[in-house]
């Protein structure tokens, strides 16, 4: 099994600024991660896939890169609507499928 | 548009038993791996099990393996979740989730608006 580690576990970030979370995978899982947002409430909805391809009506805001083991989801300029918890999920190694723990960007 | 709604859920005692029902619309459903998620109070999404698209392949986390049975049915395009022998630490909102492949899901482009469940005496 895969594991994935995101930090931080917190990020504080003022609107406007940029933001930076990274995760970890145990093991090379190459281009095959997935990052999510997920709201208070709300079901997860899927960001980016293949490490860095934005899904559908995702704003260019939203960025990923990496490869490997080390990646990095970057929010360019945070809105109001991206204070959320962010999750990776790596689907290399499938079953199981693996989450990491999440990041949780909230206001400064 | 893609949609994905659940029913079921609920409070059960510990020992119990529930059936989880997520109804899919907008795509077609007989060809995608389906997979349902689920996340304890407070806490980070974990994989609970994932279904092929012709239910040949059923796959299952370690912590519900024996107990929860994923199935479907292509005609209704929907898919089940049955929990039997339920435990405290089940405790969690549920969420179906599509996926992107016939067998292995990759990953979840969509997902239900989720349903808790909740095992307490």
């Amino acid at each position: 099994e895969i594991f994935m580690t995101q930090s931080p576990a917190t990020l504080s970030v003022s609107p406007g600024e940029g933001a930076t979370l990274s995760c970890r995978a145990s093991q090379s899982v190459r281009s095959n991660l997935a990052w999510y947002q997920q709201k208070p409430g709300q079901a997860p909805r899927l960001l980016i896939y293949g490490a860095s391809t934005r899904a559908t009506f995702i704003p260019a805001r939203f960025s990923g890169s990496g490869s490997g083991t080390e990646f990095t989801l970057t929010i360019s300029s945070l809105q109001s609507e991206d204070f959320a918890v962010y999750y990776c999920q790596q689907y290399y190694n499938w079953p199981p499928a693996t989450f990491g723990q999440g990041t949780k960007v909230e206001i400064k | 548009e893609v949609q994905l709604l659940q029913s079921g859920g609920g409070l059960v005692q510990p020992g119990g038993s529930l059936r989880l029902s997520c109804a899919a619309s907008g795509f077609t459903f007989s060809d995608y791996a389906m997979t349902w998620v689920r996340q304890a109070p407070g806490k980070g999404l974990e994989w609970v099990s994932t279904i092929s698209s012709n239910s040949r392949n059923t796959n299952y986390a370690d912590s519900v393996k024996g107990r929860f049975t994923i199935s479907r049915d292509n005609s209704k395009n929907t898919l089940y979740l049955q929990m039997n022998s339920l435990r405290a630490e089940d405790t969690a909102v549920y969420y179906c989730a599509k996926g992107l492949g016939e067998i292995s899901p990759y990953y979840f482009d969509y997902w239900a608006q989720g349903t808790l469940v909740t095992v307490s005496s």
